[in-house]
């Protein structure tokens, strides 16, 4: 199982630009949140997708956008790149079903996005 | 206003030694908090999970407690190794709507010195 995977791991674009970031999540898993982590800050929930739809969405404006396909990966696309966009994008995947209660998610490695 | 806060915000330690960190938040209706950590570059990895009736848990080295009354947690590291180096994350998690919404702190950062 190779987990929950990312890509690109790093990428460099400029203001105005858009910007497409993808995620596999882990076997067995149906549901993907996207989040924001700014250097030294926490992640910031963006969104999350389940059954192909965006169930929850966190304080950020409509250039967050996201997809999810049928075999549950997920896209996660940013239009009109602003320079306070730079930070590490982290997918996390989980289980909705059984325990949601307890739901672990389980983080990829990130992309690291540069807007310059 | 859902706000989860971490202090230190960083700390620097020698090998071997132990040190805890602290976890206030103002989240609600809690459903669950967690302990992660983050290597540099790296995704968050969850070391323990506590609901609203367990007062510690455990995971090796690691030794997480919470107090629901005054909504605080804390994460003990026994034995400090080279290896702790991380960012340490403490999330905590609210029912809404029929989902859950995890609220992460800003995390401490731990260096530990040979």
């Amino acid at each position: 199982d190779a987990g929950v995977t990312q890509s690109p791991t790093h990428l460099i674009k400029t203001r105005g630009q858009q910007v497409t970031l993808r995620c596999s999540p882990k076997s067995g898993h149906d549901t993907v949140s996207w989040y924001q982590q700014a250097l030294g800050q926490g992640p910031q929930f963006i969104f999350q997708y389940y059954e192909e739809e965006e169930r929850q969405r966190g304080n950020f404006p409509d250039r967050f956008s996201g997809h999810q396909f049928p075999n549950y990966s997920s896209e996660l696309n940013v239009n009109a790149l602003l320079l306070g966009d730079s930070a590490l994008y982290l997918c996390a995947s989980s289980i909705i079903r059984g325990q949601p209660r307890l739901n672990e998610q389980f983080f990829g490695p990130g992309t690291r996005l540069t807007v310059l | 206003k859902n706000q989860v806060e971490q202090s230190p915000q960083s700390l620097i330690i020698l090998e071997g030694k132990n040190c805890t960190l602290q976890c206030n938040y103002t989240v609600s209706p809690f459903s669950n908090l967690r302990w992660y950590k983050q290597d540099t570059g790296r995704g968050p990895v969850s070391l323990t999970i506590m609901t609203f009736s367990e007062n510690t848990k455990s995971n090796g080295r690691y030794t997480a407690t919470l107090d629901a009354d005054t909504k605080q947690s804390s994460l003990h590291i026994t034995a400090s190794q080279l290896s702790d180096s991380a960012s340490y994350i403490c999330v905590v998690t609210y029912a809404s709507g029929g989902s859950y919404i995890p609220t992460f702190g800003r995390g401490t950062s731990l260096i530990v010195h040979p």
